[in-house]
């Protein structure tokens, strides 16, 4: 139990795009999930936090109208990534919680590699 | 504000042989901290965190505020321990943010 699914695992898109990347617990409700961004050898950077049905809270240093998060249900988050550069290439993350279940712990998705030409 | 110190990117033992994977913290206030592993190809998952004292896989973790530290032990290397690890500490925030650190690769070789 306790699994987070993102979609897609990897996508290349042109200069300029956007592209959506989904979070999904699959079997659990999730109130809140965390979008992580992630650079080669470096550590997990948290971008956001989102919580069902409310505004998502950004980390300092992240610009919430370049990386735009809906937590629209309990089972699902996305992160939007707007008019893509090549510097937003990066591998993102997502995690829940399954408050649920009386934990607090994250649970992590396998990540979508992100390439922007 | 909050700060997790992974000294070494990469630790190389022999099977069989000891491990010790340091981590440091910074925090003003009562800290819960986790080891989270991550294997080749897989995704980030919890190993273990402190306030359960518990022994996953044979590794423990004692969190020593005085010295502010939570390394990762586990007194026998085995090969399928080789995979990255990262010490987390949670925040006093309401939303349960962890701070990770940058990530230990540990190497087990035959």
């Amino acid at each position: 139990g306790a699994v987070v699914s993102q979609h897609p695992s990897w996508v290349i898109c042109k200069s300029g795009t956007s592209v959506k990347i989904e979070c999904r617990s699959l079997d659990f409700q999730a109130t809140t999930m965390f979008w992580y961004r992630q650079f080669p050898k470096q550590s997990l950077m948290l971008m956001a936090t989102s919580n069902e049905g409310s505004k998502a809270t950004y980390e300092q240093g992240v610009e919430k109208d370049k990386f735009l998060i809906n937590h629209a249900s309990l089972t699902l988050s996305t992160l939007t990534v707007t008019s893509a550069h090549p510097e937003d290439s990066s591998f993102y993350i997502c995690s829940a919680t399954n408050e649920g279940r009386s934990t607090d712990t994250q649970y992590f998705g396998p990540g979508t590699r992100l390439t922007v030409l | 504000a909050q700060r997790v110190t992974q000294p070494e990117k990469l630790l190389s033992v022999f099977k069989g042989a000891p491990v010790e994977l340091k981590c440091n913290y910074s925090y003003s206030g009562s800290p819960e901290l986790f080891w989270y592993v991550q294997y080749s190809r897989q995704r980030l998952q919890l190993l273990l965190r402190h306030i359960s004292r518990e022994s996953i896989k044979g590794f423990t973790a004692d969190l020593n505020k005085g010295e502010t530290s939570f390394h990762l032990k586990k007194p026998f290397a085995q090969e399928e321990d080789s995979a990255m690890y990262y010490c987390a500490l949670k925040a006093s925030t309401g939303f349960q943010k962890l701070v990770f650190g940058t990530g230990t690769r540990l190497l087990v070789s035959p």
